[in-house]
């Protein structure tokens, strides 16, 4: 059964720093790139970023970039996003997803469960 | 950056209801499309793709259709299991979503 469970999920101050893990299971990591989602009450579902089955290829949306770093073990079979410099604004239920693949653009097919990031001002 | 726009926000309707939701983009997008189903403290699950392919396991009361920046989901014969909030989402360029559509009990 795949399984992509999020943890690191924290109440953190603004300017703070905080490493959401993604572990995978049922499937092999490595084989996938790979995206984080976040999700809150007044923009609703947003994406945030992507990164390549080897990690060498990264995207970012413009409202983190330079700020959170996305990063995988594929051993450990392991995704990671390092969020530094917080603002309140990123105040939201984090998810990772999977990928479908494929040729072309693709989407999501399957998300983990979510870790909440609170940011107090 | 491409805007995606659900309507309604919200509908009621009982079981067994046809429903159909609307989605349209701000600029074309061909038939990069999907369409997501999420309940409550739940993550969003995949239900269509490329604006008309069922994803494997997902009941075939489902249907997507539309091409270009128009696209509807509808559900043929309304489950209790399918009260739950749905969203659109472009991946032509990088990825947005709707604001999403609540269909609730009538």
């Amino acid at each position: 059964e795949v399984q992509l469970v999020a943890s690191g999920g924290d109440l953190v101050q603004v300017g703070g720093s905080l490493r959401l893990s993604c572990a995978a299971s049922g499937f092999s990591l490595s084989s996938y790139w790979m995206h984080w989602v976040r999700q809150d009450v007044e923009k609703g579902l947003v994406w945030v970023s992507r990164i390549s089955s080897d990690g060498g290829n990264t995207v970012y949306a413009d409202s983190v970039r330079g700020r959170f770093t996305v990063s995988r073990d594929n051993a450990k079979n392991t995704l990671y996003l390092q969020m530094n410099n917080l603002r309140v604004e990123d105040t939201a239920v984090y998810y990772c997803a999977r990928d479908l693949g494929g040729l072309g653009p693709t989407t999501f097919d399957f998300w983990g469960q979510g870790a909440l990031v609170t940011v107090s001002s | 950056d491409i805007q995606m726009t659900q309507s309604p926000s919200t509908l009621s309707a009982s079981v067994g209801d046809r429903v159909t939701i609307t989605c349209r983009a701000s600029q074309s997008i061909s038939n990069w499309l999907a369409w997501y189903q999420q309940k409550p403290g739940k993550a969003p699950k995949l239900l269509i793709y490329k604006a008309s392919t069922l994803q494997s396991g997902v009941p075939s009361r489902f249907s997507g259709s539309g091409s270009g920046t128009e696209f509807t989901l509808t559900i043929s014969s309304l489950q209790p299991d399918d009260f739950a909030t749905y969203y659109c989402q472009q991946y032509n360029t990088y990825w947005t979503f709707g604001q999403g559509t609540k269909v609730e009990i009538k």
